[in-house]
């Protein structure tokens, strides 16, 4: 596609509740990442996939949360048993190679978790 | 780990410069950058600039490096009220096998 599409836009669920984030990236991009930004914060690396190597998931803040792509195409990003610390905005971007010349963000899913 | 770190707010005239402010502590950060984000998007790339490089100049906007300082600053010329915005500094380097790093963001005020 022409840019990266995260869906949805905006998520509230309840407390304990598992969601879904999809992101799109665009078409031939080898590199996905997702970030997380919490309100008035700074981007927080969550995990990054590069083609067909194994993921790079140190930034996962705990095993409630897990990411998927297929090949070099679409991720979900799960978050099982929703507290209310998870509640930010998860941004997606994706990227040539390994994103040396920077990446291409989508607009992000707000969730909010109550 | 390497951390980037800028000042969080900046205020300034319409028709004035701005000049953002950002710090590392990579030392093998090779590549360092400036992304926008606007209220409810995504960040957006404005420019980078390699480790040996000192300077670059895009237009309105000028980027200057201190790789002794491991400083990185943001001119922007003349500024607009549509330049209001967040502005990200970002280094990608060895250490972090070239994941990219963000600063907090500084929130730039432009006043009419």
């Amino acid at each position: 596609g022409a840019g990266v599409s995260q869906s949805p836009s905006n998520k509230v669920t309840e407390k304990g509740k598992d969601v879904e984030l999809r992101c799109d990236p665009i078409s031939g991009h080898t590199a996905l990442y997702w970030y997380r930004q919490r309100l008035g914060q700074g981007l927080e690396f969550l995990i990054y996939f590069q083609g067909n190597s194994a993921p790079d998931k140190s930034g996962l803040p705990s095993d409630r949360f897990s990411a998927e792509r297929t090949g070099e195409s679409v991720s979900t990003l799960t978050i099982q048993r929703t507290q209310q610390e998870d509640s930010a905005v998860y941004l997606c971007a994706s990227s040539l190679n390994k994103g040396l010349y920077g990446y291409t963000f989508g607009s992000g899913t707000r969730l909010t978790v109550v | 780990g390497e951390d980037v770190e800028q000042s969080l707010f900046l205020s300034v005239r319409e028709g004035d410069s701005s000049v953002i402010n950002c710090t590392y502590t990579d030392s093998s950060s090779t590549y360092l950058y400036w992304y926008k984000q606007e209220p409810g998007a995504g960040l957006q790339l404005l420019t980078y600039i390699f480790s040996n490089m000192d300077m670059k100049q895009d237009q309105r906007l000028t980027v200057l490096l201190n790789k002794k300082d491991k400083h990185l600053s943001l001119r922007i010329a003349d500024t607009q009220t549509g330049d209001s915005a967040i502005y990200f500094c970002a280094e990608a380097g060895n250490t972090g096998g070239f994941k990219t790093i963000f600063g907090a963001g500084t929130r730039l005020f432009v006043k009419a």
